[in-house]
């Protein structure tokens, strides 16, 4: 089945520093990819869209200059948190979308741990 | 707006039941419906899918049914197993969203115990 890596798998970082996370596609090309956070005993919260080439679709509530998404090639997708703080704390997942017999898949990667001190 | 329950938080079984759990939407008409199992500290992992069109479809001993005149699916675990126990979660293709966004319902811990 398809695959998808994150790394890193955890990362603890000062409050006011930059983190960044990626998502990697490995055995197919994914046109979209998606990023996710969960809150210990919550859903998974969609917060943007990434398309390969173009500007990522942030959800609502979602600050954009404070996530920044990069989607550079068909395999790899970047999540960069800025100036995180303590509340950023939470479990980062990404996932590509691949279609298969006539809908669309979706493969989360790993997950990634962020704490925020 | 759109709106997915899975009514139980946590379920215990014992092993070699059936285990059943549930999924329920409102104000939505999805074109899919898919099950994922979330291990902890874990991303989730596709599981069956199941079209609005499909009634029931089935995967060794998982088995998805899908009423859209209920709203409803019920996700079934036949001769479970510890193994087994995890969370499950329920998702939705979100209407014109694009490539397959889906919202997620907040998920059923299943416990097995042998």
């Amino acid at each position: 089945g398809a695959v998808v890596s994150q790394h890193p798998s955890w990362v603890i970082c000062k409050s006011g520093t930059s983190v960044k996370i990626e998502c990697r596609s490995l055995d197919f090309q994914a046109t979209t990819m998606f990023w996710y956070r969960q809150f210990p005993k919550q859903s998974l919260m969609l917060m943007a869209t990434s398309n390969e080439g173009s500007k990522a679709t942030y959800e609502q509530g979602v600050e954009k200059d404070k996530f920044l998404i990069n989607h550079a090639s068909l395999t790899l997708s970047t999540l960069t948190v800025t100036s995180a703080h303590p509340e950023d704390s939470s479990f980062y997942i990404c996932s590509a979308s691949d279609f298969w017999g006539g809908s669309y898949e979706q493969y989360f990667g790993p997950g990634t741990r962020l704490t925020v001190t | 707006s759109q709106k997915i329950e899975q009514n139980s938080e946590a379920l215990n079984i014992q092993e070699g039941k059936t285990a059943t759990l549930t999924c329920n939407y409102t104000n939505y008409s999805p074109a899919y419906l898919q099950w994922y199992r979330q291990d902890p500290g874990r991303g989730p992992v596709f599981l069956l899918l199941i079209r609005e069109n499909e009634k029931e479809k089935r995967k060794e001993r998982l088995k998805v049914t899908f009423d859209t005149t209920l709203k409803q699916s019920l996700f079934h675990i036949t001769a479970s197993q510890p193994a087994d126990s995890a969370t499950y979660l329920c998702a939705l293709d979100v209407k014109g969203g694009s490539q397959g966004n889906l919202i997620f319902g907040k998920g059923t811990k299943l416990s097995v115990k042998p």
